[in-house]
């Protein structure tokens, strides 16, 4: 079966530009986490949802990040005004209910210039 | 002081080696201990989970929690070039919630 899938895998854009990451889940997983993976460091949470409640958004770093879910499927995570550090790679979780099992994307790396 | 502190390695040893990769961490709360492994371009994958203290193993790996210390503990025997990769220690209070927190990762390459 399908698993997480995340587009683009790479990203290149020059500092100040808005980008928007795109997350697919495993159909049926309610819950869904993003993640920031900088080189040589561990997983940040970013934000979570869990079907059609309010998401925790207490891990975005910045009012620059957002990200929004269709439902119980699609997920986008955008960055507005980019900046170098902003430079890592974006990693898409989901999993059946929360306290189950998350299943990552391949991740999207985003180089800023 | 980060939560939970990985040696980031690069670590090499020749196949069929006893492998050992180490966490610390400094939150009492943690009662689930995680082990993901990370292909190069991939996302990370879930090999192992322990709750609380006490070893679990499977196959080859064997995970060992020390409560006690704060330190745990991943094992690999008859290590293979398939193993190379990046290991990750996680921990959280739930298990796999959005509270989990990662150690940086452990490169292993395993040499023919």
């Amino acid at each position: 079966g399908a698993g997480v899938s995340q587009s683009p895998s790479n990203k290149v854009t020059e500092k100040g530009k808005d980008v928007e990451l795109r997350c697919d889940p495993i159909s049926g997983h309610t819950a869904l986490y993003w993640y920031r993976q900088r080189l040589g460091q561990g997983l940040e949470f970013l934000i979570y949802f869990q079907g059609n409640s309010a998401p925790d958004k207490s891990g975005l770093p910045s009012d620059r990040f957002s990200a929004e879910r269709t439902g119980e499927s699609v997920s986008t995570l955008t960055i507005q005004r980019t900046q170098q550090e902003d430079s890592a790679v974006y990693l898409c979780a989901s999993s059946f209910q929360t306290n189950n099992e998350q299943f990552f994307g391949p991740g999207t790396r985003l180089t800023v210039l | 002081q980060k939560e939970v502190e990985q040696d980031p390695g690069p670590l090499s040893v020749p196949e069929g080696a006893i492998v050992s990769l180490n966490c610390t961490y400094s939150n009492s709360a943690f009662q689930y201990f995680m082990w993901y492994r990370q292909y190069s371009r991939k996302g990370p994958e879930l090999l192992m989970y322990t709750y609380s203290s006490g070893n679990k193993e499977d196959g080859r790996f064997t995970a060992q929690v020390d409560k006690s210390s704060k330190y745990i503990s991943l094992f690999i025997r008859d290590s293979q070039p398939s193993d190379s990769a990046t290991y990750l220690c996680a921990m959280s209070p739930v298990y796999n919630n959005n509270d989990m927190r990662f150690g940086a990762g452990t490169r292993l390459t395993v040499k023919p």
